[in-house]
């Protein structure tokens, strides 16, 4: 059976601060997804890697992926308020692109001033 | 494009009562999904289409679901009867599938079944 394991599932972090939040799964695939969600939104598409040492940014935040390690990594740098939000990572149950998806439990990330 | 549209946003029924939720997809997209999020099972896959064609119905919970895509524009997720224990929020999904098959999330239907 396919596992997704997020942690931390809860982080609070200071405003100005770094941190990363680590995904690991257990089946091999070539691609993963990270979402957002703001409490009670739906989910919102940040990232999609799909290949192993792709590397993406937007803003603050930089995800990567090692198909080898099965890790993929979301890293944030000096934290603002507004990336408050749970993030999922999220991997094809059958390791391609059938969009069989199963996503990580969260990490509810709290930015504090 | 207006995304993914969901209705209604929020119900609330009686167990025992029939429950309709419905979805209309991105245009052009190929593929849809039905997903359920609890607190305690987190995000769920219950079925997804490709072309309205059902492929994976693997995490439908039980015979009370069921769902269909009778065209490219329109789907439905039934739970009849419905039990307290399906509260949750459900969500669809849609991609146009391809090398990214990113999907892309409605805004979701809030169930309460009292």
């Amino acid at each position: 059976e396919l596992k997704v394991e997020q942690n931390p599932l809860f982080l609070s972090m200071q405003e100005g601060k770094n941190y990363t939040i680590y995904c690991n799964y257990s089946t091999t695939s070539d691609r993963l997804y990270w979402y957002r969600q703001d409490p009670g939104k739906s989910l919102e598409s940040l990232f999609v890697l799909l290949s192993n040492g792709a590397v993406k940014q937007e803003g603050r935040l930089m995800a990567s992926l090692d198909t080898k390690a099965r890790l993929s990594t979301l890293h944030i740098t000096a934290a603002v308020h507004d990336l408050s939000a749970t993030y999922f990572c999220a991997v094809d149950k059958y390791g391609g692109s059938q969009g069989n998806l199963i996503f990580g439990k969260g990490t509810k990330l709290s930015v504090k001033p | 494009d207006a995304g993914v549209i969901q209705s209604p946003r929020h119900e609330v029924t009686e167990m025992g009562q029939e429950v309709t939720l419905r979805c209309k997809p991105i245009s052009g997209h190929d593929y849809l999904f039905w997903y359920r999020q609890t607190m305690m099972r987190g995000l769920e896959l219950l079925i997804y289409f490709n072309n309205n064609v059902p492929i994976d119905d693997s995490g439908m919970p039980e015979d009370r679901f069921s769902a269909k895509m009778p065209n490219a524009s329109f789907s439905t997720l039934k739970i009849q009867p419905s039990e307290p224990r399906d509260s949750a929020v459900y969500f669809c999904a849609s991609t146009p599938g391809g090398s990214r098959n990113e999907q892309f999330f409605g805004p979701g239907t809030r169930l309460t079944v009292l």
